[in-house]
């Protein structure tokens, strides 16, 4: 089945640790996005990325960096310059709203847990 | 710019109830707008989306919402909730001019009493 994989489900990090959070789609969407939630804040954008080899920052990208190799794949790394990682990290995909007959919605993965120990 | 208000952080509704979870947004240019769900701990689900056409949009699992332009509001409703339907409910719109962002709201949490 067509769908959005990330991994690992639940992250455990010392302080001063990067980490990595990997997300894989095979839904053959060109733009990906990693989203941060905590409680009572919705959905921030951390990064996106509309095409292989280019990404953008979203609105708290601080302490975060991202990969786009392969139109499949979009990693994030949590760095240790981020000050407040313990969160909810979602991946999502979609296809351009553009072309005929695609909704332009975004699919969304189950989510990694990070919890900074 | 766009920005997205869900005016309700929580809800909370006896099950056969009907309920309505209400959404403005503001937008200087044509949206698309969408309905999402989020059950603990998982990611989010398309529960319905606006992008032309009728007003009058249905959904998945009973919800509807209806898309009315001069008080640009997207509020969902359903005519009898179940307790299955306790989840988070997140209203996001997405301009016709840039398909790089949609823009979510904070979330409202229905939460269902037997």
């Amino acid at each position: 089945d067509g769908g959005i994989t990330q991994s690992p489900k639940y992250l455990f990090r010392k302080e001063g640790q990067n980490v990595t959070l990997s997300c894989e789609q095979n839904l053959n969407h060109d733009a990906m996005y990693w989203y941060r939630q905590d409680p009572g804040q919705g959905l921030r954008l951390i990064y996106y990325s509309q095409i292989v080899n280019d990404f953008q920052k979203g609105d708290i990208a601080e302490g975060y960096s991202v990969s786009r190799e392969k139109k499949e794949s979009f990693p994030l790394t949590v760095t240790s310059a981020q000050k407040n990682p313990t969160a909810f990290y979602l991946c999502a995909s979609r296809s351009s709203p553009g072309l005929a007959g695609v909704s332009g919605e975004l699919f969304f993965g189950e989510g990694s847990r990070l919890t900074v120990l | 710019a766009q920005s997205v208000t869900q005016l309700d952080s929580q809800v909370p509704v006896f099950e056969e109830a009907p309920v309505e979870l209400r959404c403005n947004y503001s937008s200087s240019v044509s949206v698309y707008l969408f309905w999402y769900v989020q059950y603990p701990n998982q990611g989010l689900q398309l529960l319905l989306k606006y992008l032309s056409g009728s007003t009058l949009v249905k959904g998945i699992n009973g919800f509807e919402a209806e898309f009315n332009k001069s008080q640009t509001s997207f509020h969902l409703r359903k005519p009898s909730v179940h307790i299955s339907d306790t989840a988070e409910y997140f209203c996001a719109v997405s301009p016709y001019s840039s398909a790089s962002k949609i823009i979510f709201g904070s979330g409202t949490r229905l939460s269902i009493r037997p």
